[in-house]
């Protein structure tokens, strides 16, 4: 079945600079790519997704990017702000199996 | 509106105690999931269900079984709890691609 990685574990990083956080999965019929955040105490809560016929989606400051070639996606947090540390989750889907599987999360810390 | 709706929020269950998390939605998704969080980690798939009476094992299933007789609801069940199955439970379901989590149970085996 469908195997979902997630790297870094964790991130830390400044208030204002980027954050990037990079999947990789294996099944190559993949053809819808989440990104949920979860912040402290909820529950996860999809933030964007991009899908196959797509190599690039921005919506404010999150830039996603897929590379079908390479089966990796990102997500880019643009002029982070403290508001943005949280737990960040992707994931990947292939239309023809209904299981939505998850990578093993990223814990993005955003310092003043 | 959308809604998976988790019940119990919270629950503390002494060891060895049998225990029932249950959990609805009002979408008629045909695929269901349970997964655990603990403390600062990721999500665990215990369960996945793709429709009535159609259940999987995930990956941690070991000490858990699960119970859907209806497409709207979805049970975890802890036969003889233990103290390491304190941790936040999520629920979810899916249709064709989002996931839609329910707001998860605290439970706590003491």
């Amino acid at each position: 079945g469908e195997q979902v990685e997630q790297l870094p574990s964790i991130l830390r990083v400044q208030e204002g600079s980027s954050a990037s956080i990079n999947c990789s999965y294996e099944d190559s019929a993949s053809n819808y790519f989440p990104w949920y955040k979860q912040e402290p105490g909820e529950n996860p809560k999809l933030i964007i997704d991009i899908r196959s016929n797509m190599e690039r989606k921005q919506i404010q400051e999150l830039i996603v990017l897929l590379d079908k070639k390479a089966k990796r996606f990102s997500l880019h947090i643009t002029d982070t702000q403290p508001g943005d540390s949280a737990m960040y989750f992707c994931a990947a889907s292939a239309s023809n199996t209904n299981k939505v599987v998850f990578g093993t999360g990223t814990r993005l810390q955003v310092s003043p | 509106d959308m809604k998976v709706t988790q019940m119990p929020r919270y629950l503390i269950k002494r060891m060895g105690e049998n225990v029932l998390l249950e959990c609805g939605q009002d979408m008629s998704h045909e695929t269901m999931y349970w997964y655990r969080q603990d403390p600062g980690l990721g999500l665990q798939l215990i369960y996945i269900s793709y429709d009535v009476d159609s259940n999987s094992e995930g990956d941690i299933p070991k000490g858990y079984r699960v119970s859907r007789k209806k497409r709207e609801h979805f049970s975890l069940i802890l036969d003889s709890a233990k103290t390491n199955q304190t941790s936040v439970y999520f629920c979810a379901s899916s249709g064709d691609e989002e996931v839609f989590f329910g707001k998860g149970t605290r439970l706590t085996v003491v």
